[in-house]
């Protein structure tokens, strides 16, 4: 398993800011993934964030809203812009483990520690 | 994204006694995963099951991998304070993972 350092673990914004979030890997990673998770919700995949290229958004989000960059393959980092209230929540970077044995294929997915913002 | 089907919402056990949580959904998956969450951390990978009837214990956590490949379970033996928190599982094929909505873990003495 890889760790994942994430920070700020946790921050308190004003309305209209723009909080840059940053996640490090111990080991070059392919898949790198970042998630938001508000209160009492469970995991919402924000994008992929990919190495040398543009991140690739899911459906809701947004570059402009959730710039993300990925200089390298330890590295990464997302912006939430603009934050409004509804921006409260915590959020996850993440990476793929792969097990590859022949005809099995597998995947696990390893969380950061999280960054949970207010905003107020 | 489409999420799985977790049961149940909530628990309020019992210390010693044990607990019983499932995930089921309409895909098929190649890999179901159970994680912990403790309040503002992140998720921690508990159990990771790789093939379809798979049953893997991790000290009192036992998961299987359900035949059909479209659920899962996760069993917590003799319960204690700590095993509280949110119990997700996860199913992931080809670099997708779609995640259930959570079982709160309550522990009372």
């Amino acid at each position: 398993s890889a760790v994942i350092s994430q920070k700020p673990s946790r921050d308190i914004c004003q309305r209209g800011t723009s909080l840059t979030i940053q996640c490090q890997v111990d080991s070059q990673v392919t898949m790198m993934f970042w998630y938001r998770q508000q209160p009492g919700q469970s995991l919402t995949l924000i994008a992929t964030a990919n190495q040398g290229s543009e991140a690739t958004y899911e459906s809701g989000f947004v570059i402009d809203k959730f710039p993300i960059s990925r200089p390298n393959l330890t590295f990464s980092t997302l912006t939430v812009s603009n934050m409004s209230p509804e921006d409260s929540s915590i959020y996850l970077c993440s990476v793929v483990g792969f097990r590859d044995r022949g005809n099995e294929y597998n995947e696990k997915l390893f969380f950061g520690s999280g960054t949970q913002l207010s905003v107020l | 994204g489409q999420q799985l089907n977790q049961s149940p919402q909530s628990m309020f056990i019992q210390e010693g006694e044990d607990v019983s949580m499932n995930c089921t959904s309409s895909s098929i998956f190649n890999t179901w995963l159970w994680y912990k969450q403790d309040p503002g951390e992140g998720p921690v990978l508990l159990i990771a099951l790789y093939k379809a009837g798979e049953l893997t214990s991790n000290g009192r956590l036992t998961a299987q991998f359900g035949i059909t490949r479209k659920d899962s379970f996760l069993n917590i033996s003799a319960s204690i304070p700590s095993d509280v928190g949110i119990y997700f599982c996860a199913g992931a094929s080809w670099g997708k993972f779609q995640f259930g909505a959570g079982t709160q873990v309550v522990v009372t003495p």
